[in-house]
């Protein structure tokens, strides 16, 4: 089955420094992977997507993440964090089976601090 | 991108009564429709998939006699709680396909329930 998991509950930055929130994934096949941010009592907004091609793929607000097939990896990371970015940060792979549904990591909480 | 509007965005009901959220497609058909629950501090759980036309596909462990979803048309997919307890108290995401993004996926503003 696919999966994706997130080792970090939490992630503390200061503003102004790079972050970087850890995803790593288990798939049959070719992973489809996604990364969701989702603010306090919304839904989720989507970041970015890798389904195939450049290993380093740019998304929302100036995020990206890098797709590493050797370590089975897919951090977000973002140069230059803000206040802002505080939010609950979801990996998430594309089942391949029946409905192709969105199958989420636990989720990683990042602080950016003034 | 295509939208998912979701209603309500939040309710308060008693013990024993039903609770509908709506989600609806505002720009585009959904054939299919994934209802999440989440809980605090807790990742998105698939209740289960609706499809419209026909019965809902429930994930293992979830009740559906007690969540009773509903896709009668290509832009309206709901879920009923039916006779709430505290436990049920959730938040819970509706989200479909994007039929405007390859592979992507767009998600309701979702429901805070609380079931006193």
């Amino acid at each position: 089955a696919q999966s994706v998991a997130q080792p970090e509950d939490q992630v503390n930055v200061a503003e102004g420094n790079p972050l970087t929130v850890k995803c790593t994934y288990s798939v049959s096949g070719n992973p489809y992977l996604f990364w969701y941010v989702q603010y306090p009592n919304r839904g989720l907004q989507f970041l970015l997507k890798y389904i195939t091609g450049d290993n380093l793929v740019k998304g929302s607000y100036g995020f990206e993440a890098e797709f590493n097939k050797s370590q089975t990896s897919f951090h977000l990371k973002k140069p230059s964090a803000l206040v802002s970015d505080s939010a609950l940060y979801f990996c998430a792979v594309r089942d391949i089976t029946g409905f192709q549904k969105l199958v989420f990591g636990t989720g990683t909480r990042l602080l950016v601090s003034p | 991108g295509a939208v998912v509007s979701q209603h309500p965005s939040w309710v308060i009901c008693k013990s024993g009564t039903s609770v509908k959220i709506e989600c609806r497609s505002l720009d585009f058909q959904a054939t299919t429709m994934f209802w999440y629950r989440q809980f605090p501090k807790q990742s998105l759980m698939l209740m289960a998939t609706s499809n419209e036309g026909s019965k809902a596909t429930y994930e293992q462990g979830v009740e559906k006699d007690k969540f009773l979803i509903n896709h009668a048309s290509l832009t309206l997919s709901t879920l009923t709680v039916t006779s709430a307890h505290p436990e049920d108290s959730s938040f819970y995401i509706c989200s479909a396909r994007d039929p405007g993004v390859s592979y992507g996926y767009t998600f309701g503003s979702g429901t805070r329930l609380t079931v006193v």
